[in-house]
């Protein structure tokens, strides 16, 4: 079983659409979980991290379930620039820990 | 402030010869990390160093690569030789610690023919 695992899409959709990606990690001692953006072409960028009791910055929620080793990401309202892969990211033990899924590819229609 | 440097850009070797890609990380982090990018394998971790020091190299896939961090400043990502299989974006990233996001270099494209 990989360690972090992703629908690598592409999801195609309007713009206005909510959109919902999902992961699954294995590591159940995983501390810390992330969602990163990268864009075609371009470095990978942190867009949020993920808390145990959910989280929202605009039109971006995050949803961790510890239980279903299951992480979210719920995007509003899409805009044609949120058209990127985005990253599902879960942190081991050590700083330098990082795993990193395969990524969803989202593309914003006009 | 500069992010993460990395040079140069784009790179296309023949198979055999040596590569060497450079990275200086952003002043004041303390981790830099190593990655390489592929569509089958996405973005794996190749190495870090915690304060110039190598910390993790179990990513690193064989001995024909080598990485050296000999300041805070500036890293090296060494290949040789190459082989075509190595094509990939590789990607340098640092961090400081207490914070969790990684800041991550523009890339170095990688062609070996």
């Amino acid at each position: 079983r990989k360690e972090v695992e992703q629908d690598p899409g592409p999801f195609n959709v309007p713009e206005g659409a909510t959109v919902a990606f999902n992961c699954t990690y294995s590591n159940s001692a995983s501390q810390s979980f992330f969602w990163y953006r990268q864009d075609c072409r371009k470095e990978p960028k942190l867009l949020m991290s993920v808390y145990s009791s959910g989280n929202e910055d605009g039109r971006f929620t995050a949803q961790l379930n510890r239980a279903s080793q299951y992480i979210s990401l719920l995007i509003r309202d899409s805009k044609l620039s949120d058209s990127a892969t985005y990253l599902c990211v879960v942190r081991g033990g050590s700083q330098g820990n990082l795993i990193f899924g395969k990524g969803t590819k989202l593309s914003v229609k006009p | 402030d500069a992010g993460v440097i990395q040079s140069p850009r784009h790179e296309v070797t023949e198979m055999g010869q040596e590569v060497t890609l450079r990275c200086k990380p952003i002043s004041g982090h303390d981790y830099l990390f190593w990655y390489r990018q592929t569509m089958m394998r996405g973005l794996e971790l190749l190495i870090y160093f915690n304060n110039n020091v190598p910390i993790d190299d179990s990513g690193m896939p064989e001995d024909r690569f080598s990485a050296k961090m000999p300041n805070a400043s500036f890293s090296t990502l060494k290949i040789q030789p190459s082989e075509p299989r190595d094509s990939a974006v590789y990607f340098c990233a640092s961090s400081f610690k207490g914070s969790y996001e990684q800041y991550f270099g523009p890339g170095t494209r990688l062609t070996v023919t």
